[in-house]
């Protein structure tokens, strides 16, 4: 069954320092989204993207995140400026139709990011 | 209020008894619900969607009450392998939400023997 694949598992990082999260969607999926969960917390929303742009993006999403599609199977979010709190596991998801079709959403493994 | 309010638990159940699991979600505007479920320190997992006339998946059987906006999962038989931490999860309708899934606490489960 295809996956959605994450790199690396786990990155630490310095408080200032720029991270680069990779996601390797599912090939024919044409929705990505970035999912966060802070330890012992919810996972939550972070930033939805379709069509070379986004297309939804919570508060948490401010300036310091930003996400690229570089070539048709790399997703990629980067944080510029790490903050303590950006310790979480960060999850990418892909699916087909986008939950407007109630296509599900596929997982990755995860990224566990810890700033120190 | 929590937009997906669930009951942390932990559940502790012996094998084979059967456990239900309730949620209850705040925005009126959802349209879609599913249960997912978590291993630890692991991605979540699609389990079932919930549809509005109820469905069931072997074991599982899911109930949507949207005039009390409430979400039950049930676990009939259960294995050792049940044991995970279940979310309740929500989608509103309308604008460029292509996947905005909003995510319950969930509640933990175990199954012992």
């Amino acid at each position: 069954e295809p996956e959605v694949t994450q790199t690396p598992s786990h990155q630490v990082t310095q408080m200032g320092q720029e991270v680069i999260l990779r996601c390797v969607p599912i090939s024919n999926h044409l929705y990505f989204y970035w999912y966060r969960q802070i330890l012992g917390q919810k996972v939550e929303f972070l930033v939805s993207f379709y069509n070379n742009e986004i297309s939804e993006k919570s508060e948490i999403f401010d300036d310091q995140f930003s996400v690229e599609r570089p070539d048709g199977s790399n997703f990629t979010l980067k944080i510029r400026s790490t903050k303590l709190e950006d310790s979480a596991m960060y999850f990418c998801a892909s699916s087909y139709r986008g939950l407007v079709g109630n296509s599900p959403l596929h997982f990755g493994n995860g990224t566990r990011l810890t700033v120190t | 209020r929590k937009e997906v309010e669930q009951d942390p638990g932990p559940f502790n159940v012996p094998e084979g008894a059967t456990v239900a699991f309730n949620c209850t979600y705040s925005n009126s505007a959802s349209q879609s619900f599913f249960w997912y479920r978590q291993d630890c320190r692991k991605e979540p997992k699609l389990l079932m969607s919930v549809y509005s006339s109820g469905n069931e998946d072997g074991r599982f059987t899911a109930q949507l009450n949207r005039a009390s906006q409430y979400i039950s999962l049930l676990i009939r038989d259960s294995k050792l392998s049940d044991s995970a931490t279940y979310l309740c999860v929500c989608r509103a309708a309308g604008g460029t939400s292509y996947g905005k899934l909003t995510f319950g606490q969930g509640t933990i489960l175990t199954v012992h023997p």
